[in-house]
């Protein structure tokens, strides 16, 4: 049973650029959450996905943004790269009917902004 | 807002050792408390959870009870591997029960 799959799992940026990450929810999950994790940090909540919808978003600007598709799959995209915007972005799925207990994470997109 | 508050590493214990990694919220209401564990180039794993006062979560020899007197749910392992050197991170559910709002982490190194 595959879990969440994330691709790339690096990639390096100029700044300016955009960039867009993608992410697989474990079988059965129907909902998406991106977080992003600076080095030496604790990963922050970007926002969620649900029945194509965002459903809740962070404390993040508007040049983050997401998509889920028909299949629950979901791309983070972001504009106007920043130095600062070099994390690991992680995505987690869950399912309503699981709960929290079955939020499961990726290994993530290293994304590093020259 | 809801936020978790963790001690700072690096913690560095010797094999067999005991280890206490403390951890305080503060949230509205009483939010479900977890415990993740992110080993190098890894995604987060859940180690433990509870979801009331009172409530211990367990797993692999760790455990952490969910004091709401005093707002802490401290991971704890009688006998340390080496195995376990990674990094914890403590987090609770946001009231929504929507996002997971994480610690700093704490990085654990474990020798022999």
């Amino acid at each position: 049973d595959a879990g969440v799959t994330q691709s790339p799992t690096h990639l390096i940026k100029t700044r300016g650029q955009q960039v867009t990450l993608r992410c697989s929810p474990k079988s059965g999950h129907d909902t998406v959450s991106w977080y992003q994790q600076a080095l030496g940090q604790g990963p922050q909540f970007i926002f969620q996905y649900y029945e194509e919808e965002e459903r809740q978003r962070g404390n993040f600007p508007d040049r983050f943004s997401g998509h889920q598709f028909p299949n629950y799959s979901s791309e983070l995209n972001v504009n106007a790269l920043l130095l600062g915007d070099s994390a690991l972005y992680l995505c987690a799925s869950s399912s309503p009917g699981q709960g929290y207990y079955g939020y499961t994470f990726g290994s993530g997109t290293r994304l590093t902004v020259v | 807002g809801d936020s978790v508050t963790q001690m700072e590493g690096p913690v560095t214990l010797s094999e067999e050792a005991f280890l206490t990694i403390n951890c305080t919220y503060t949230a509205t209401g009483y939010p479900s408390l977890f415990w993740y564990v992110q080993y190098p180039g890894e995604g987060l794993q859940l180690l433990l959870k509870a979801t009331k006062a009172d409530d211990k979560g367990s797993n692999k020899g760790f455990e952490a009870t969910y004091r709401k007197e005093t707002t802490s749910f401290h991971l704890e392992k009688g006998s340390v591997q080496v195995s376990d050197s990674a990094v914890y991170f403590c987090a609770l559910f946001n009231q929504a029960g929507t996002a997971l709002i994480f610690g700093k982490g704490t990085t654990l190194s474990v020798s022999s």
